[in-house]
């Protein structure tokens, strides 16, 4: 079946640094890559979408600035925190699809201090 | 936009007892899907289901499009059932964007 891994699973980073996390799809290419963000106890809500190859559309109320993703190829998404803030503490987690097939990754808890 | 709507927010059951959960949307989809979410935020598909009914072992879910809401049945619930259930809903044709409702929070009780 469709794997997307996702890394890291989990991270700690001091307040005003930057935090990168990946997406691959191992054995489907992923044209589409979403990215959404859980508090807890909370939803996923939608972050961006992420086209192979243009740039990503983001939701209303989202820091494209805050929040780079990058999909320079098929098989690889990520997600750049930059900045970060004990705000942006949260629950990160991507979902890939191709022609009706779609995976989520397994999520990356982002701690902020 | 649309609106995804899950009751109830929380459930607590006795290992063995039976469940409905409802999700209403407040407009047409073009794909419903229902998925668990472990304790370690894995999110599991149990079902893609934009209509009619589908059963996998003791998971059943029904979908009636016509009137915008969906059911997931568990029947013989377990422990390892519990966590927190999600419908999601995709809404505008050809963008592939899932919208999840709120959850419901699952406990079964051994």
């Amino acid at each position: 079946g469709a794997v997307v891994s996702q890394h890291p699973s989990w991270v700690i980073c001091k307040s005003g640094t930057s935090v990168k996390i990946e997406c691959r799809s191992l054995d489907f290419q992923a044209t589409t890559m979403f990215w959404y963000r859980q508090f807890p106890k909370q939803s996923l809500m939608l972050m961006a979408t992420s086209n192979e190859g243009s740039k990503a559309t983001y939701e209303q109320g989202v820091e494209k600035d805050k929040f780079l993703i990058n999909h320079a190829s098929l098989t690889l998404s990520t997600l750049t925190v930059t900045s970060a803030h004990p705000e942006d503490s949260s629950f990160y987690i991507c979902r890939g699809t191709v022609l009706g097939r779609d995976t989520f990754g397994s999520g990356t808890r982002l701690t902020v201090v | 936009g649309i609106q995804v709507e899950q009751s109830p927010p929380d459930l607590i059951l006795q290992e063995g007892a039976n469940s409905t959960l409802r999700c209403n949307f407040s407009d047409s989809v073009n794909n419903l899907q229902w998925f668990h979410q472990n304790p370690w935020g894995q999110l599991i598909n149990l079902f893609y289901i934009p209509s009619g009914t589908k059963q996998n072992g003791r998971l059943s879910a029904t979908t009636v499009a016509t009137e915008r809401y969906s059911l997931l049945y568990i029947s013989s619930s377990q422990t390892t059932d519990s966590g927190v259930y999600f419908c999601a809903v995709e809404w505008s044709s050809n963008t592939g964007k899932l919208i999840f409702g709120q959850g419901t929070t699952l406990q079964v009780k051994p």
